[in-house]
């Protein structure tokens, strides 16, 4: 039963050029969260996604970052033109129904590093 | 939207001793409560959760408190071991279906 899938582990891009990260849910699962992580900080919302829907992307920049949930195949988290600032950690969880009563399993996560 | 305090930022405690990390929150209306346990370099992992009809629960050495009245929420470790040693995440969510995570308590089991 494997868990969340979260690739590449690691991502280097150049300032300008765009990062795609995939987030697999675990199996069963069809609500997907994406978070941010800065070092030594805590981990901030960006978005919530259904299967082919985005419940609430509160958290997310408005200008250059995007998510999709397709029917077929994992989440994408893309972020355009990239910028230094966007390096982080970026995690993505998965649960079994919507709402935040249930338990969300977290991936081992994308590092992206933007030179 | 919901706040979510926690404290001490950093917490070293001898092994086999008890550790306490404490959180706020704002919104009267969250009710439920996940602790998460991040080893570095590693994925959050969920350790124990708590919800609004209960004002505790246990898990072996791990438990956590809850007081909706102050809007408190505590996790509490005993005997701890080095394997303890990681940053703990609490958080709340409620109305709108969000969780909202503290900002971390890095815990260090002294030998």
């Amino acid at each position: 039963n494997a868990g969340v899938m979260q690739n590449p582990r690691h991502l280097v891009r150049r300032r300008g050029q765009e990062a795609r990260l995939r987030c697999s849910p675990m199996k069963g699962h069809s609500h997907v969260y994406w978070y941010r992580q800065l070092p030594e900080e805590g981990l901030k919302f960006m978005v919530y996604l259904q299967k082919e829907n985005i419940i609430d992307e509160s958290g997310m920049p408005k200008e250059r970052f995007s998510a999709e949930f397709p029917k077929e195949g994992p989440s994408i988290l893309r972020i355009q033109q990239v910028v230094r600032g966007d390096s982080a950690a970026y995690f993505c969880a998965s649960s079994l129904a919507g709402g935040a009563h249930q338990p969300q399993h977290f991936g081992d996560g994308t590092r992206l590093s933007i030179l | 939207g919901e706040n979510v305090e926690q404290h001490p930022s950093t917490l070293s405690v001898q092994e086999g001793d008890s550790a306490v990390i404490k959180c706020t929150y704002s919104d009267s209306a969250s009710n439920y409560f996940p602790w998460y346990k991040q080893e570095l370099g590693k994925r959050p992992q969920l350790i124990i959760d708590i919800r609004s009809n209960v004002g505790e629960k246990k898990d072996q050495r791990i438990a956590v408190t809850l007081n909706k009245t102050a809007k408190h929420f505590s996790l509490h470790i005993t005997e701890t071991q080095p394997e303890d040693s990681a940053v703990y995440f609490c958080a709340a969510s409620g109305r709108d279906d969000k969780i909202i995570f503290g900002k971390g308590t890095r815990l260090h089991i002294l030998p």
